[in-house]
């Protein structure tokens, strides 16, 4: 597609349940990244895919969360017994550089909302 | 611990005149410098970029500042426009980290009033 396309736009769920938030990246990006946007505040890194590296992890805040890439395309990032502070705006973004310095492109984002 | 910093949350500007929006950052190895614009309901989207090496990028109406000894970019926009109303990102990227990711500022919120 033209732009990074993320599912659903918006998810209501109940504490404890898991949710799968879903990103189809630019076709022939090889960067996938994966940030959230809590309320007031700014976007935090969560994991990123290059390629077929090992993903960087490194922001994801516990083991409850997971994200994995197939064929080097679409992302899923999974929460499971999702929590009240994991409510927030999940945003994918591709690149088709392997530097961050031309930057990303973004997706419009899934509002998760655990109630 | 917060390595970019954009102290102001929001910032009220009139029509035609200049918006300036800051950001601190904290880490000595960053080495590029984005600016992002986020509407409601989409996803940010790319502004303007330095590199570390430069002091000023212009693009139109957008010039950003850079103070490296300082630790500190600005973005002015000038003339300011009803559009240009949006959340601005600032962001960086870590060369000692492979410049793989970037990190980004809590947001500032501006508004161009008529």
């Amino acid at each position: 597609g033209a732009g990074v396309s993320q599912s659903p736009s918006n998810k209501v769920t109940e504490k404890g349940k898991d949710v799968e938030l879903r990103c189809d990246p630019i076709s022939g990006h090889t960067a996938l990244y994966w940030y959230r946007q809590s309320l007031g505040q700014g976007l935090e890194f969560l994991i990123y895919f290059q390629g077929n590296s090992a993903p960087d992890k490194s922001g994801l805040p516990s083991d409850r969360f997971s994200a994995e890439r197939t064929g080097g395309s679409v992302s899923t990032l999974t929460i499971q017994r999702t929590q009240q502070e994991d409510s927030a705006v999940y945003l994918c973004a591709s690149s088709l550089y392997r530097t961050a310095n031309y930057g990303y492109t973004f997706g419009s984002g899934t509002r998760l909302t655990v109630v | 611990d917060q390595q970019v910093k954009q102290n102001s949350p929001s910032l009220s500007v009139q029509e035609g005149r200049i918006s300036i929006l800051n950001c601190d950052y904290t880490n000595s190895m960053f080495d590029y410098f984005l600016w992002y614009k986020k509407y409601p309901a989409e996803g940010p989207t790319f502004l303007i970029s330095i590199s570390s090496i430069k002091d000023k990028n212009e693009d139109g109406r957008f010039t950003v500042f850079l103070n490296k000894s300082a630790k500190h970019l600005s973005l002015h926009i000038v003339p300011s426009q009803p559009g240009d109303s949006a959340v601005y990102f600032c962001a960086a990227s870590d060369a000692f980290q492979g410049a793989q990711k970037l990190v980004f500022g809590q947001g500032t919120r501006l508004t161009i009033n008529p």
